[in-house]
């Protein structure tokens, strides 16, 4: 399936290092996510962007810096990251709307992230 | 108290065995609710939505109980490939212009046996 893609899909970083992981939605979606999920955590919601506008920062830190050019894409700028901030990081969309709930979200397979 | 609860397992039981998963949310303005499984290493991916009146897709069947505040996920008749964590989803925020909010729980990992 390659509804949602995310590159890279693995990812090693020195804590002074700038990284960028990338999403790409193939599905004709005008909303998209990026998600944090750290082991025996349940997944958080980090960012929400709706028709490219950002609309939710759910108290991410600073050093994670998000980016959304166009409707397909999604980017997530990392810098002075911590060994705490090694996790999964997953991409999502969906279609929404007008006067409905939001749609279903589709994610893509994520970047495990490991911060020495 | 956490937004969405769920037991965390892990659940062991035979093939063809019969299996129920709970879970409850606290946000009683929470709008719509879902089943995601996650495979060992993969991305979450939908199983089915889950309505007031109760729906049923094949082996699987999920019921919302809004006054009560739980939805719970059944399956009936399981195989091996159902081997995964299910996670119980809520949708807070829901309205065109603001995406969707998405609140997982911790997920219930399901192992059947032969």
């Amino acid at each position: 399936e390659t509804g949602v893609t995310q590159t890279p899909r693995h990812l090693v970083m020195g804590m002074t290092n700038k990284k960028s992981l990338k999403c790409e939605q193939h599905l004709g979606h005008n909303a998209m996510y990026w998600y944090k999920q750290s082991a025996k955590k349940p997944l958080e919601l980090m960012f929400v962007y709706s028709l490219e506008e950002r609309v939710e920062n759910n108290s991410v830190p600073s050093r994670f810096s998000p980016e959304c050019p166009n409707s397909s894409h999604l980017f997530l700028h990392l810098h002075t990251l911590q060994p705490e901030d090694s996790a999964l990081y997953l991409c999502a969309s969906s279609q929404d709307h007008p006067g409905r709930v939001s749609g279903t979200q589709y994610f893509g397979p994520g970047t495990r992230l490991t911060v020495l | 108290r956490k937004e969405v609860e769920q037991d965390p397992g892990p659940f062991n039981v035979p093939e063809g065995a019969t299996v129920a998963f709970n879970c409850t949310y606290s946000n009683s303005a929470s709008q719509s609710f879902f089943w995601y499984r996650q495979d060992c290493r993969k991305e979450p991916k939908l199983l089915m939505s889950v309505y007031s009146s109760g729906n049923e897709d094949g082996r699987f069947t999920a019921q919302l109980n809004r006054a009560s505040q739980y939805i719970s996920l059944l399956i009936r008749d399981s195989k091996l490939s159902d081997s995964a964590t299910y996670l119980c989803v809520v949708n807070k925020g829901a309205f065109y212009n603001q995406g969707g909010k998405l609140i997982f729980g911790q997920g219930t990992e399901l192992s059947v046996k032969p």
